[in-house]
């Protein structure tokens, strides 16, 4: 069974720029969260989604957003770059909603020059 | 509010001597816990978690964890170490709504020869 599949691997932009990255969930799995990692905060949660409604958001500011679509792929979207965007940007899967396990993504490394 | 904190940010181990890496929640109620483990450039995998039950719970890779609720405590053990267990642990626990995972800041394990 294929994992959490991220893509792309690797940005660079520029601030200012909008960037879209994409998650596609473990094939069953109808819950995706992201998450933002960087060395000073550790992992963040963004937020997740399950059939393709957004359940809960992490404290992040309007430039950050997301969205599922009905074969439980996401995409989450951050406009307006910032320098302090720069992070390894984290999806996980789970089958469903509640305390079930999450399984991961390799991430996208994101850099802000 | 909710947090994991592991004190340690970083463990040196001899490869073959036995490990254990500290995680301590806040938590009001039973508390849903995972350890996770990321090495360089991946995304993070799930080594094992705690629902209820049995305090201690057995994972991959020969690692285990106990769960002590008057100590608010989850450690995580492995009785003898490898060099390919050089890598950043993470404890996590379910927030009270159910919808992200809290992570600690991550303890790094080096294995020494």
């Amino acid at each position: 069974k294929a994992g959490v599949t991220q893509t792309p691997r690797y940005l660079i932009k520029t601030r200012g720029q909008q960037v879209t990255l994409s998650c596609s969930p473990i094939s069953g799995h109808r819950s995706v969260s992201w998450y933002q990692q960087t060395p000073g905060q550790g992992l963040q949660f963004l937020f997740e989604y399950f059939s393709e409604t957004q359940r809960n958001k992490g404290n992040f500011p309007g430039r950050f957003s997301g969205r599922q679509f009905s074969n439980s792929r996401s995409e989450m979207n951050v406009s307006t770059l910032e320098l302090g965007d720069s992070a390894l940007y984290l999806c996980a899967s789970s089958p469903g909603l509640n305390n079930q396990p999450q399984h991961f993504g390799d991430g996208t490394r994101l850099s802000i020059l | 509010a909710q947090s994991v904190t592991q004190p340690d940010i970083h463990i040196t181990v001899s490869e073959g001597a036995s490990l254990e890496l500290r995680c301590n929640y806040s938590y009001g109620a039973t508390p849903y816990l995972f350890w996770y483990v990321q090495s360089p450039g991946q995304g993070l995998q799930l080594l094992l978690k705690y629902f209820s039950g049995d305090t201690l719970v057995q994972g991959i890779k020969g690692f285990e964890a106990e769960f002590k609720r008057s100590q608010s405590s989850f450690n995580l053990r492995k009785p003898s170490v490898h060099w390919s267990d050089a890598a950043e642990y993470f404890c996590a626990v379910r927030n009270q709504a159910g919808t992200a995972l809290i992570f600690g800041k991550g303890t790094t394990l080096s294995v020494s020869s």
